[in-house]
């Protein structure tokens, strides 16, 4: 039973770039959630996919958009980085309701130059 | 609105000590709770959650949580420390009954000296 993927591993880009961020939730699991987790941080809630449409948006500027497709996967679009949004983005599965807990994917690490 | 404090963001033990990482919360309504441990570049793995059915929460690791709801608090604890348990350990609250999202503190690293 695979976990919850994430790619790319690494990556870097430059200030105004746009970036795309991609999850496959585990198997089951119908919900996904992403979170940044700057250095030294806990993560802090960016928004939440259920049946394609985003249920749950944390304080994170429209900069930040996402996308489920019907497989249950996941893209965090990132568009006019800056310095500040070098962070590890996490993913994480579940399935709908609040007394289920999220499974974590190992994490994309983003460096903004 | 929720949110979490952690006491301490390290806490240093020797192995075969006592491990207590402690975690405090705030929420109108009875909560769901989870803590989780993250290993150096990793993502967050589930130790153990609290949703209201017991007090005592046995997790992975030896690894165990109480409950606390006079003290708003749930303790993350193990009798006895290993090298291996040296990590950041997260604890967190839900939020939302259908739609959850987590709410984290701000992470205690666990030091485990020789």
């Amino acid at each position: 039973d695979a976990g919850v993927t994430q790619s790319p591993t690494h990556l870097i880009k430059t200030r105004g770039q746009q970036v795309t961020l991609r999850c496959s939730p585990k198997s089951g699991h119908d919900t996904v959630s992403w979170y940044q987790q700057a250095l030294g941080q806990g993560p802090q809630f960016i928004f939440q996919y259920y049946e394609e449409e985003e249920r749950q948006r944390g304080n994170f500027p429209d900069r930040f958009s996402g996308h489920q497709f019907p497989n249950y996967s996941s893209e965090l679009n990132v568009n006019a980085l800056w310095l500040g949004d070098s962070a590890l983005y996490l993913c994480a599965s579940s399935l709908v309701g609040g007394q289920h807990e999220q499974y974590f994917g190992p994490g994309t690490r983003l460096t903004v130059t | 609105a929720q949110s979490v404090t952690q006491l301490g963001s390290h806490v240093s033990v020797s192995e075969g000590a006592l491990v207590l990482l402690r975690c405090n919360y705030s929420s109108s309504v009875p909560p769901y709770l989870f803590w989780y441990v993250q290993y150096p570049n990793q993502g967050l793995q589930l130790l153990l959650k609290y949703t209201s059915a017991a007090t005592l929460v046995k997790g992975i690791n030896g690894f165990e949580a109480e409950f606390k709801k006079s003290e708003t608090s749930f303790h993350l604890t193990k009798p006895s420390a290993h090298m291996s348990d040296a990590a950041e350990y997260f604890c967190a609250v839900s939020r939302g009954l259908r739609y959850s999202t987590l709410t984290f503190g701000k992470g205690t690293m666990l030091l485990v000296s020789p």
